[in-house]
């Protein structure tokens, strides 16, 4: 069955670093997402991206990040200059659709990559 | 208001027993879909079960099925014949509008579920 999948599945990074966290979607998705969860805390939306660009984005998404999609299989999050608050597991997702109220809106997320910032 | 409420923090169920895991949503969209996820102890988000604010019909995948109750606002898990790996924390989450652009999904807090022999 197809999968979305990230790496790396752990990231180490000393604060004021860059960072780049990966995400194949699933091939035949054309939107993607990423979303954050703090230890212990919910899912928040970051970010989403249709037809190589921005669909949405939240508060949390400020200057420091950014998303590419660099190539037809990669979808990458950036983050330029780390923070200690930055800590979380990072999820990416994908879905068929989007916006259409079917069972194709489905996202389908990756394992996630555990961000520590020191 | 948050767009999501799930009131119950934590749930114990005896292995084989059904147990419901209460969701409630705020919107005034009507078009909307409804999820529930299962994140296990390693992690990973996994999809369970999709409801749109037009089916009809209560959505059902194997042992899961949602009780959908549109003038209540609610979309409660219920798990028929508990298993020792449903012990998990399980999301529901919303997505609003139909434009067909990707539209974020909104969490609950979550509900974690410890199933006992």
């Amino acid at each position: 069955e197809p999968e979305v999948t990230q790496t790396p599945s752990h990231q180490v990074t000393q604060m004021g670093q860059e960072v780049i966290l990966r995400c194949v979607p699933i091939s035949n998705h054309l939107y993607f997402y990423w979303y954050r969860q703090i230890l212990g805390q919910k899912v928040e939306f970051l970010v989403s991206f249709y037809n190589n660009e921005i669909s949405e984005k939240s508060e949390i998404f400020d200057d420091q990040f950014s998303v590419e999609r660099p190539d037809g299989s990669n979808f990458t999050l950036k983050i330029r200059s780390t923070k200690l608050e930055d800590s979380a597991m990072y999820f990416c997702a994908s879905s068929e659709w989007g916006g259409s109220i079917t069972p194709r809106d489905t996202q389908y997320f990756g394992p996630g990559t555990r961000l520590t910032v020191l | 208001a948050q767009k999501i409420t799930q009131t119950q923090p934590g749930m114990f169920v005896q292995e084989k027993e059904a147990v419901t895991l209460d969701c409630t949503y705020d919107t005034s969209d009507p078009s909307y879909g409804l999820f529930w996820y299962k994140q296990p102890s390693s992690g990973e988000m996994i999809f369970l079960i999709y409801q749109g604010s037009y089916d009809q019909q209560n959505a059902t995948e194997g042992r899961y099925s949602l009780n959908f109750q549109k003038a209540r606002k609610s979309a409660n898990l219920v798990i028929s014949a508990s298993q020792l790996g449903d012990s998990a924390m399980y999301f529901c989450a919303m997505r609003e509008g139909w434009d067909g652009t990707a539209s974020k999904l909104t969490f609950g807090t979550g509900t974690r579920l410890q199933v006992t022999l």
